[in-house]
């Protein structure tokens, strides 16, 4: 069945590290790709999305290229900050049906 | 985007009890759905509720366990009920991309729930 996996945590990097959080995925079909961000003590936000292959999605300085030929949407970050320090989940959708990865806990420290 | 709230935001419940939770949108949405984070773990799709319709609940999640209410187009509430340790969880509604393809989700802040 349709899936993602995606990097175990944790992840402690230091201010303006470089992040990669890798996701991979399993789906029949052309699913959507997305990045969400879980901020401590709050929901889910959407991060960033890409739709086709070959798309890239970027926001708030994260950027995520859609892969088809690796099935692939690694998370990267050029120079982390304190404030990045989240749970960042890797999703796909495919038809009506959310899968989502369980998660990765990015700490980063001054 | 929409704007999702739920309440209460956390509680803290004896085991056999139910404790209802309630999700108010900022605009009317066909689909909302429920779901589950257990500690440590990733999002679980409880079920999705339809105004006008009963939820259809996904594998292993029953009706008795979750009742679902779906009154109009911006409100759900999901119950936990005769709750056990077990069910001790964030619970996070969300709703779809209100232009209404479902190709993005956008969730309320979470119930965490603990049950002693």
């Amino acid at each position: 069945g349709d899936s993602v996996t995606q990097m175990e945590g944790p992840v402690t990097l230091s201010e303006e590290a470089f992040l990669t959080i890798n996701c991979t995925y399993t789906a029949t079909g052309y699913p959507s790709l997305f990045w969400y961000v879980q901020y401590p003590g709050e929901g889910l936000q959407l991060l960033l999305k890409a739709t086709k292959a070959d798309d890239k999605g970027s926001n708030k300085g994260f950027e995520a290229t859609y892969r088809k030929e690796t099935t692939s949407f690694h998370l990267e970050k050029g120079s982390v900050q304190v404030s990045d320090s989240a749970v960042y989940f890797c999703a796909l959708i495919t038809g009506n049906q959310f899968y989502f990865g369980t998660g990765t806990s990015l700490t980063v420290i001054p | 985007s929409a704007v999702i709230s739920q309440k209460p935001s956390r509680d803290i419940c004896q085991r056999g009890t139910s404790l209802t939770i309630q999700c108010q949108v900022d605009s009317q949405v066909t689909m909302m759905f429920w779901y589950r984070q257990q500690p440590g773990q990733s999002l679980t799709l409880i079920a999705t509720a339809n105004q006008g319709s009963e939820a259809t609940y996904e594998s292993g999640f029953v009706i008795d366990k979750f009742p679902i209410s779906r009154p109009n187009l911006t409100f759900s509430t999901l119950t936990v009920s005769n709750m056990s340790p077990e069910d001790s969880s964030i619970y996070l509604c969300s709703v779809e991309n209100s232009g209404g393809r479902t190709d993005t989700q956008y969730f309320g802040p979470g119930t965490r729930l603990t049950v002693l």
